[in-house]
């Protein structure tokens, strides 16, 4: 079992930048790749990219490409999604996802980033 | 990117009957190590997704029998044999066989 606390809401101004926490926790959360992925209000889910489990890679969409930047840290099994120069349309609930197997096992309870001027 | 296509968007069903939806992609979801990366997640209001199926047809843990995934290549169905009152929700396909991840715009499942 392994378990994904993501930090909290932010409000953030056109043209900031964010960074989105992940705790993981679990008996085998170092096999896991952590994904994250993104739901704007009232719509569907969209894939961001994916970190592997010893946060040493990353891999993006392309849509994200040079705006977004995945990290962690090994000693508190934390991840994160840092999105930059951000817009009205990046409002929306970033999850993050901890997968095997090509499946996504596990999901945080999600955080909400409003753009807002 | 490979397109991930959902039927119906909307889906009202009666409780203890069955429900049934369908997922379509634009190319073969067959992976060249054999293997088939589809999965379905249902997301309740106000809640994250969660794995309901993987690999076109597996349980995930904890998943009720009720559940069911079939299909092959380009078109898959979810199937729900008695429908409860906790299935209300969105249900998302999703294909990992190849980058980027994508998935359905969602089956939306609501009780007449």
């Amino acid at each position: 079992q392994v378990h994904l606390v993501q930090s909290g809401a932010e409000v953030k101004r056109p043209g900031a930048s964010v960074k989105v926490s992940c705790k993981a926790s679990g008996d085998t959360i170092n096999t896991y790749y952590m994904h994250w992925v993104r739901q704007a209000p009232g719509q569907g889910l969209e894939w961001m990219g994916l970190l592997s489990p010893t946060y040493e890679n990353a891999t993006y969409a392309e849509k994200f490409q040079g705006r977004v930047t995945m990290t962690g840290d090994t000693s508190s099994t934390t991840g994160y999604m840092e999105l930059r120069s951000l817009t009205s349309e990046d409002t929306a609930i970033y999850y993050c996802a901890g997968a095997s197997d090509q499946r996504f096992d596990y999901w945080g309870q999600g955080s909400l980033i409003t753009v807002t001027s | 990117d490979i397109v991930m296509t959902q039927t119906p968007l909307s889906s009202p069903v009666t409780l203890g009957l069955p429900a049934s939806m369908s997922c379509r992609s634009n190319q073969s979801l067959l992976h060249r190590n054999g293997n088939t990366y589809l999965s379905w997640l249902q997301q309740r209001p106000g809640q994250p997704p969660r794995l309901l199926i993987y690999k076109i047809s597996n349980r995930f843990s904890g998943v009720p029998d009720r559940f069911s995934g079939s299909g092959a290549e380009t078109d898959f169905t979810l199937k729900i044999s008695r429908v409860e009152a906790e299935d209300v929700g969105v249900y998302y396909c999703m294909q990992a066989t190849e980058f980027p991840r994508t998935f359905g715009q969602g089956t939306r499942l609501e009780i007449k």
